[in-house]
């Protein structure tokens, strides 16, 4: 059973970075059949796709994030990360991992998300 | 970027009801549509893909239809477990976009 979980801090500074992990287990992210998402929801309101990223280090972002996120992946510990830097209080979300099947078929593995607050 | 706009965003029904959510995509994303299903402090739940692939897992009560920029999401017969916020998906290009979202609540 594949099985992802996110990691990092709950409480993030204005302008500063956003840094998390997500580990998976029961999978490989070096499967080449997949893609290593990243998903956020505000409280109370709907999901916003942040990119994914491919095992060879392949991205492909949101550009509504412009050039303040960046995602990459470590297959030697099967993990990937989402870096989100000069955050404001509108980044204020869960933050979700997900396995995307081949970046068409949809989500089909999630971990439980992660509440980041931008708070000083 | 493609919009996706469900509709209704909210609706009250009772156990046992035939229940249809329709999602609509701003331009033609083919059969690249994925439906979910959230319950709070959830993550949520993959339901249907290519618009109208049932899940492994999921029940049969639920199912999709549509192609091109208008889709729908049935529930048969609308059970206990089913209340839920439901999103539809497009993966037809990036940026990958989200429907606001259908909450089903109970009448």
């Amino acid at each position: 059973q594949v099985q992802l979980q996110e990691s990092g801090p709950g409480l993030v500074k204005p302008s500063e970075t956003l840094s998390l992990t997500c580990t998976v287990s029961g999978g490989s992210v070096s499967s080449g059949s997949y893609y290593w998402s990243w998903i956020r929801q505000p409280p109370g309101k709907g999901l916003e796709w942040i990119g994914y990223i491919y095992y060879s280090g392949t991205t492909n972002y949101n550009p509504s994030f412009k050039s303040r996120v960046t995602i990459s992946v470590d297959t030697s510990k099967n993990q990937f990360s989402l870096n989100l830097s000069s955050v404001t209080a509108a980044d204020t979300a869960v933050y979700y991992c997900a396995r995307d099947r081949s970046g068409t078929y949809g989500c089909d593995y999630w971990g439980q998300g992660t509440l980041v607050t931008v708070s000083s | 970027d493609i919009q996706m706009t469900q509709s209704p965003s909210s609706l009250s029904a009772s156990v046992g009801d035939r229940v249809t959510i329709t999602c609509r995509a701003s331009q033609s994303i083919s059969s690249y549509l994925t439906w979910y299903q959230q319950k709070p402090g959830k993550a949520p739940k993959l339901l249907i893909y290519f618009a109208s692939t049932l899940q492994s897992g999921v029940p049969s009560r639920f199912s999709g239809s549509g192609s091109g920029t208008d889709f729908t999401l049935t529930i048969s017969s609308l059970q206990p477990e089913d209340f839920a916020t439901y999103y539809c998906q497009q993966s037809y290009s990036t940026p990958q976009t989200f429907g606001q979202g259908t909450k089903v609540e109970i009448k």
